[in-house]
Parts: C-alpha cells; sequence; structure tokens
C-alpha cells in the first residue's frame, strides 16, 4: 500500500486563486519531504525541499513567492501555488524518505489545472 | 544536472527478458544506483537499488559493472503492466535520507503483446 499519500489527486482552479496540495507521510515520520513537478511527457524536476520545523529550500529558479510551501508536522507537507496562472497546470509530487532513511517514496501525485 | 544517461525509448516482447541500460560514468563511491518506473499519470514506483553487488529481488535484477560506470535493469519475464518509463538515479548513501532525487529523462519501455 502507499506510504506517501497526495491529496488532491485532480484539481481544478480558476485564474489568480491558490490551490494547497497535501503530502503525508503514513506511519511513519518525514523531516524532510521533496516537491516536483512534471509535465507532459517530461522528466520530473525537483521545485524545493521542505524541511520540518524550518523554511523549504528551494531548486534555482523555482518562485518561493509562488509555490509556498509549509511542513507543519512530521508526517504533513503542504505546497500551495499562489495566484495560479494556466501554465502553472502540471502534475506535482511528493517525496519521503522512507522507514530505514535510504529508500525514497513518492506520492500518487496531483493533476493541477488552472482554468 | 542528472548524473545518469539512458536510451530514451525501448521495445519488448512480452514474456522475453527486458534489459534497460544506464550509464553513470562520474558516480562516486558512496553513491548508490536507484532505479523507479513510473506508469502513466501516477508517481513513480521503487524498484531496486544497489551499490555494487548485483542485486535481485521480487520485481527486476539490477547488475552493476566491475567499474560502476554503468547497471542494468533486467525484468525477466516482461508483462503489458510492465510498460513505462524508467528512471535511473545515483545518490549518496545516508542515514539521514535527505538526499533529493534529480532525475534523468529516463527510457520509455513499452511490452509488447
Amino acid at each position: 500500500g502507499a506510504v506517501v499519500s497526495q491529496h488532491p489527486s485532480r484539481v481544478i482552479c480558476k485564474s489568480g486563486t491558490s490551490v494547497k496540495i497535501e503530502c503525508r507521510s503514513l506511519d511513519f515520520q518525514a523531516t524532510t519531504m521533496f516537491w516536483y513537478r512534471q509535465f507532459p511527457k517530461q522528466s520530473l524536476m525537483l521545485m524545493a525541499t521542505s524541511n520540518e520545523g524550518s523554511k523549504a529550500t528551494y531548486e534555482q529558479g523555482v518562485e518561493k513567492d509562488k509555490f509556498l510551501i509549509n511542513h507543519a508536522s512530521l508526517t504533513l507537507s503542504t505546497l500551495t501555488v499562489t495566484s495560479a496562472h494556466p501554465e502553472d497546470s502540471s502534475f506535482y509530487i511528493c517525496s519521503a524518505p522512507g522507514f530505514n532513511g535510504n529508500t525514497i517514496y513518492f506520492g500518487e501525485g496531483s493533476w493541477l489545472t488552472v482554468v | 544536472d542528472a548524473k545518469t544517461t539512458q536510451p530514451p525509448s525501448m521495445d519488448c516482447a512480452e514474456g522475453r527478458a527486458a534489459n534497460l541500460p544506464c550509464n553513470h560514468s562520474t558516480i562516486s563511491g558512496n553513491e548508490y544506483v536507484y532505479w523507479y518506473r513510473q506508469i502513466h499519470s501516477q508517481g513513480p514506483q521503487y524498484i531496486i537499488h544497489g551499490l555494487k553487488n548485483n542485486e535481485t529481488n521480487e520485481m527486476a535484477s539490477l547488475i552493476i559493472t566491475e567499474d560502476r560506470k554503468s547497471s542494468t535493469l533486467i525484468l525477466p519475464h516482461a508483462t503489458l503492466r510492465d510498460t513505462a518509463v524508467y528512471y535511473c538515479i545515483v545518490r549518496p548513501s545516508t542515514t539521514s535520507g535527505t538526499y533529493k532525487y534529480i532525475f534523468g529523462t529516463g527510457t520509455r519501455l513499452k511490452v509488447l503483446a
């Protein structure tokens, strides 16, 4: 079964609004989680590293004010896409290190469509 | 940047072995080779990983060359459900698990009936 869960799996929002995607580690604690985005027929692109109790670390070129990341507990990280635009439409995926810290597990992904 | 290169696509007949190569010529001594696959519209699924010895589990086998500059993922009896994009990733070993995965372009495997 899934060890990392994302919600919602699909969301449609209007341009200019904000949308939140949740990533939960199931039955284990994750002090670090990773957020990726993926456009159709392309590979996963790392956006940021979410750190429990401290600020997220963003990859170069990723706007921190647009993609707000909050890691408020040891089992939950959230990604909020603010002032969404159609070009933000994408597949967003989170991941977390597993029980032994050596294998990273991925969530099921969240499809965002901005209309 | 990803430290791996893979062929963009491969076909394999159903029931035959699928051998997916990966080059990682700049791999460091403490870096593991991980394989994941992504079926359409899903998150990546862990398959296998190894350091220098060959590894086998219920899903696949991983063959790593002696110089560790390349590896091959083997699906012994491919089925239609194995059609997916397969990613080879290298990352340092750490018990903290804080190292991030950088994905390359992967290999799109198509299993043919």
